[in-house]
């Protein structure tokens, strides 16, 4: 079995600040997502890969960017930390429709001060 | 895209059969539906697929209607592990890196 790695778990900065969360996976997926969830809301995509070096905007894309290096890993920044945007970021990888599988992190969850 | 409505939230207790039901009336011919889970501090996990009559793997079995509208998830004898919220969702492989999670269905399990 494989693993989604994210860090760090827990995000503190300031209003304004550029922040970035990294992925890491090692199933081999082509695949690679990252997500917001809001507290008690669903997931809302802001970008996907589908393969080293190339991004994809989800429907929340602004105000984020994305970097994908290597196959094995996803960097999402945030260009500049508002207080409405505290929640939880989540990685996911797969294979895309073909297993219809996403593999989902724990999370990385934002504070801003 | 077709849209999915779930009832909000759903009580068990400990050892019960769930049925959580999602409703797709405007599902393509080209669409499937997908199941997931997410408990307390983890990220969504992949429960079950289908494209129609039904499906069963080691977690749960999925029916889904004739016409396609309506599809049934079964959970059967739930544990307080069970306890999370239940997404379904309907996309075409084409869309799929896509995919959007809505609210959900919150299953509290009681002892």
């Amino acid at each position: 079995g494989g693993i989604i790695t994210q860090t760090p778990k827990f995000l503190i900065g300031q209003e304004g600040q550029k922040l970035t969360l990294k992925c890491q996976q090692n199933f081999n997926h082509d695949t690679m997502y990252w997500y917001r969830q809001d507290s008690g809301k669903g997931l809302r995509l802001i970008y996907y890969s589908i393969t080293e070096n190339d991004l994809q905007k989800g429907d929340l894309s602004e105000g984020y960017d994305a970097s994908r290096e290597k196959k094995s890993s996803f960097s999402l920044t945030v260009t500049s930390a508002q207080k409405n945007e505290m929640a939880v970021f989540l990685c996911a990888s797969g294979t895309g429709g073909r297993t219809g599988q996403l593999y989902f992190g724990e999370g990385s969850k934002l504070t801003v001060l | 895209l077709a849209k999915t409505t779930q009832p909000p939230s759903m009580e068990a207790y400990e050892g019960q059969e769930v049925n959580v039901s999602c409703s797709h009336t405007n599902i393509a011919t080209s669409e499937y539906i997908y199941w997931y889970r997410q408990v307390p501090h983890q990220g969504p996990q992949f429960i079950i697929q289908g494209y129609k009559d039904y499906v069963v793997n080691e977690v749960a079995s999925l029916f889904i209607s004739a016409d396609r509208k309506l599809s049934t998830l079964s959970l059967p004898w739930v544990s307080l592990r069970d306890a999370a919220v239940y997404y379904c969702i309907v996309t075409d492989m084409g869309s799929f890196n896509k995919l959007t999670f809505g609210a959900g269905t919150r299953l509290a399990v009681c002892p």
